[in-house]
């Protein structure tokens, strides 16, 4: 069955790094998108991505952050000066029918990238 | 702004059991809701999808209902097995981009 792949499931790097988180969506879809979980907290909108441009982002997704479709397959996010408050899991996620307001979209997900600013 | 609230925030139960999750939200304006179970330290697992015109949702030993205009959500899961044991997220929709909005989940356990 297709899955949505992540690398690297855990990256640790310093305070002000730039760090870029890669995903594979699934072959197909259309969609694509970006959550977090800070540890013990809810998963988070990050950003939507549809057509090679940002279609919503949260108000976490500030100036530091950045996505991009590189290619015809991978999807990144990039966190321009990474902050300790950066750390959590990030989840990349995508939805295969690309259409607004799409009560039949599943969203599936990848196993995720554990991010540890020190 | 959507709010999801899950309740119980945690549940012990012995094998066999049936169990009822719930999930409300403040923003009935929705396209779907999920039910995800997520296992300690690992990724999201879509269980199911229910649709904003339906009412109910089936795969196998679990059943999703949902009340669209009073804002919840419940997830049945029928003779509870150890292999249940994870957290469960209740995620509706919210806005033109179908981003999902989840709540703080339902932490089984299920023991032998």
């Amino acid at each position: 069955e297709p899955e949505v792949t992540q690398t690297p499931s855990h990256q640790v790097t310093q305070m002000g790094q730039e760090v870029i988180l890669r995903c594979v969506p699934i072959s197909n879809h259309l969609y694509f998108y970006w959550y977090r979980q800070i540890l013990g907290q809810k998963v988070e909108f990050l950003v939507s991505f549809y057509n090679n441009e940002i279609s919503e982002k949260s108000e976490i997704f500030d100036d530091q952050f950045s996505v991009e479709r590189p290619d015809g397959s991978n999807f990144t996010l990039k966190i321009r000066s990474t902050k300790l408050e950066d750390s959590a899991m990030y989840f990349c996620a995508s939805s295969e029918q690309g259409r607004l307001r799409s009560s039949t979209d599943t969203q599936y997900f990848g196993p995720g990238t554990r991010l540890t600013v020190l | 702004k959507q709010e999801v609230t899950q309740i119980p925030a945690a549940l012990s139960v012995p094998e066999g059991e049936n169990l009822v999750l719930n999930c409300s939200f403040t923003d009935s304006a929705i396209y779907n809701l999920q039910w995800f179970r997520q296992d300690p330290g690992k990724g999201l697992t879509s269980l199911l999808l229910i649709q904003s015109s339906q009412r109910e949702q089936t795969s196998g030993r679990l059943n999703a209902s949902l009340d669209k205009s009073s804002g919840r959500s419940t997830l049945y899961i029928a003779a509870s097995q150890p292999g249940d044991s994870a957290t469960y997220l209740c995620a509706p929709t919210s806005g033109g981009y179908n981003k999902l909005i989840f709540g703080a989940g339902t932490r089984l356990a299920v023991h032998p």
